[in-house]
């Protein structure tokens, strides 16, 4: 079965705190993966692709090791706009190409 | 942001009546998507279409129907649906090719059954 496992949380951190996420996907075949940000009672919204070589914007840096095959997400200086679940999500290759396979997601709340 | 719509945004049907949802997507995608959130559950893919035509069925019951006129319309007709089936329905688009592309996600329709 191929799966995305990510701690439920919630991560209750203060405002400015620096916060790591790491998920595993059971897929060694995925070829893509992706952190997405979902706001209660919202839909998901990409927040960013993950490289093998890892990747920043801004306060976010994703990173991939597929010899364990862990995603991890490293968000600085906390906003308490930041609140919200990070779903882990990994693709796979060749005939599951379209599928995106979701982790239930990380629950964030940053209080001031 | 209007780059996926999805109406309507709420819901409420008995199980003997029958509905459809709609998506729409002005990003220039060629591949669409119906997912399904349950509460405590990841979401679930339920079908994908690229260029229009199906591609992917995850052992969804009878009682779904999709249909995808075009790229940018996707529809999931509803009858007779049980209590269990109320969730959260998202439509996303993407581009389709060889890799695996970012998905976009509508605001989704809230759905509960009577």
């Amino acid at each position: 079965r191929k799966e995305v496992e990510q701690d439920p949380g919630p991560f209750n951190v203060p405002e400015g705190a620096t916060v790591a996420f790491n998920c595993t996907y059971s897929n060694s075949a995925s070829q893509s993966f992706f952190w997405y940000r979902q706001d209660c009672r919202k839909e998901p919204k990409l927040l960013m692709s993950v490289y093998s070589s890892g990747n920043e914007d801004g306060r976010f840096t994703a990173q991939l090791n597929r010899a364990s095959q862990y995603i991890s997400l490293l968000i600085r200086d906390s906003k308490l706009s930041d609140s919200a679940t990070y779903l882990c999500v990994g693709g796979g290759s060749g005939a599951g190409s379209y599928q995106l396979t979701f982790g239930k997601g990380t629950k964030l709340s940053v209080i001031p | 942001e209007t780059g996926v719509t999805q109406t309507p945004r709420h819901l409420v049907m008995g199980m003997t009546n029958k509905k459809s949802l709609k998506c729409e997507q002005h990003l220039g995608h060629n591949a669409m998507y119906w997912y399904k959130q349950s509460a405590k559950k990841p979401l679930e893919l339920m079908f994908v279409y690229s260029l229009e035509e199906r591609v992917e069925n995850n052992s969804v019951p009878s009682r779904f129907s999709p249909e995808c006129p075009n790229s940018s319309h996707l529809f999931l007709h509803l009858h007779t649906l049980q209590p269990e089936d109320s969730a959260l329905y998202l439509c996303a688009s993407s581009q389709a090719g060889t890799g695996v592309y970012e998905q976009y996600f509508g605001p989704g329709t809230r759905l509960t059954v009577t």
